[in-house]
């Protein structure tokens, strides 16, 4: 079966723009997690998306959000950019009656 | 609070064994994973302890003590491709079912 998918592999903005981020899932399973991953910091939890609704967020300010669509997708919006927002942005899914969580290639986000 | 300790960097060399430690204190807990992360690629799993004791896949294995909030992973015959960040993570039911996960251990092998 395909993997967790992501998109753009790379992007590149300016402090104050705004980012969207996109994940795709394996086909079926319905739990979305987003991770941000900056230098020096380990992997920080965002946000988590089940059946289309927001069940939890990480200590992260409100200027991160998201959504998942109805094929289970998902997006990934950071607003009012910082320098400290660059990072890896990582997806993964939990589906298929596991625990364990499987990770996407990641978005790496530079913001000059 | 949340708090998921391992040590920053290791060194080891070709064919040895090596053991990447890791301490927790988390408000809940429901499992304990390991992934390995390959510089500028994203987390693989490794290997999931939700009860005391070792578990075993391969060249890897994985320990587990819950009272004592500990866990390490054991890599045996050690590879130059074993060279990479091992990252321990705790599932903790306060924080759903998202994982909490330590800074990593950068392990280096050598020829």
């Amino acid at each position: 079966e395909a993997g967790v998918t992501q998109s753009p592999t790379h992007l590149i903005k300016t402090r104050g723009q705004q980012a969207t981020l996109r994940c795709s899932p394996i086909s079926g399973h319905t739990s979305v997690y987003w991770y941000q991953q900056a230098l020096g910091l380990g992997l920080q939890f965002l946000l988590w998306y089940d059946e289309g609704e927001e069940r939890n967020r990480g200590n992260f300010p409100p200027r991160f959000s998201g959504r998942q669509f109805p094929n289970y997708s998902s997006e990934l919006n950071v607003n009012a950019l910082e320098l400290e927002d660059s990072a890896l942005y990582l997806c993964a899914d939990r589906g298929g009656g596991r625990y364990e969580q499987y990770f996407g290639p990641g978005t790496r986000l530079t913001v000059t | 609070g949340q708090n998921i300790d391992q040590p920053t960097e290791m060194t080891a060399t070709e064919g040895a064994i090596v053991q990447i430690n890791c301490t927790y204190q988390t408000s809940g807990f429901n499992g304990l994973f390991w992934y390995q992360q390959h510089a500028g690629e994203a987390p693989t799993f490794l290997s999931y302890n939700v009860l005391d004791g070792l578990e075993e896949k391969g060249r890897f294995s994985s320990f587990l003590s819950r009272s004592k909030g500990y866990s390490y992973l054991l890599l045996k015959e050690l590879q130059m491709k074993d060279s990479a960040s091992y990252l321990c993570a705790v599932r903790d039911p306060q924080a759903g079912t998202a994982l909490i996960f330590g800074k990593g251990t950068t392990l280096s092998v050598s020829s």
